[in-house]
């Protein structure tokens, strides 16, 4: 079984401040983790995956993620947020071989503020 | 490259109804997924086909079907619409599955 819960249904921050994330998951198997972004009326683009290889994954507009396997966690960062990261993300678990189903968390809306 | 194309991108339909929507994956792509997002329940897996074949199934009931021809191009049919079935439905396309999945725009499908 797998689960996702990502901790904050929405996160406010000001143009140029950091902006963070949180992801937890569950999985009985080595997880695959991916962050997806959803811009308004339109599907959704990959930002980053991390699939058992290093634990900080750098992804694409300056986003990157840590998995801490001891705090089942996978939260997303960014050192900087531009008024064009206002977006819905998601964080998506699945398992690694055997069977793919993903389990999406509820996503986290990304208010950013001029 | 071109990207994941579903068609069509905006459908209404009346209850009872039946639907079939279209995806078309990544060239080269052989396995395409499925997903319904509605504001009360987010994201969820619907199946996934790969080679032609269902290698996944989500927990939705048997009104949602599914096929992919030898070319790779998938449609999901659903039976007997329901005013719940209203949702954005995307496809996503991937190389092998299990691993990152591109998304088309989505059909979006209001029952009425």
């Amino acid at each position: 079984a797998q689960s996702v819960t990502q901790l904050d249904s929405h996160v406010s921050v000001s143009e140029g401040t950091p902006v963070l994330l949180r992801c937890n998951y569950s999985s009985s198997y080595s997880p695959s983790l991916f962050w997806y972004v959803q811009h308004p009326n339109k599907g959704l683009q990959l930002l980053l995956k991390y699939t058992s290889a290093a634990t900080l994954v750098k992804g694409i507009n300056g986003f990157e993620a840590e998995f801490k396997k001891s705090e089942t966690s996978f939260h997303l960062t960014k050192p900087s947020a531009h008024m064009s990261d206002a977006a819905e993300y998601f964080c998506v678990v699945s398992t690694t071989g055997g069977s793919y189903i993903p389990t999406f968390g509820r996503g986290t809306s990304l208010i950013v503020h001029p | 490259k071109a990207g994941v194309t579903q068609t069509p991108r905006y459908l209404i339909k009346t209850r009872g109804q039946q639907v079939t929507l279209s995806c078309s994956p990544i060239s080269g792509h052989r396995s395409v997924s499925w997903y319904q997002q509605t504001p009360g329940q987010g994201l969820q897996f619907l199946f996934e086909y790969f080679s032609e074949t269902q290698r996944n199934k989500g927990n939705f009931p048997g009104r949602f079907s599914g096929r992919q021809f030898s070319n790779s191009r998938s449609e999901m049919n659903v039976s007997t619409l329901e005013l719940g079935d209203s949702a954005l439905y995307l496809c996503a396309s991937s190389p092998h599955g299990n691993t990152e999945a591109f998304f088309g725009q989505g059909t979006r499908l209001t029952v009425v």
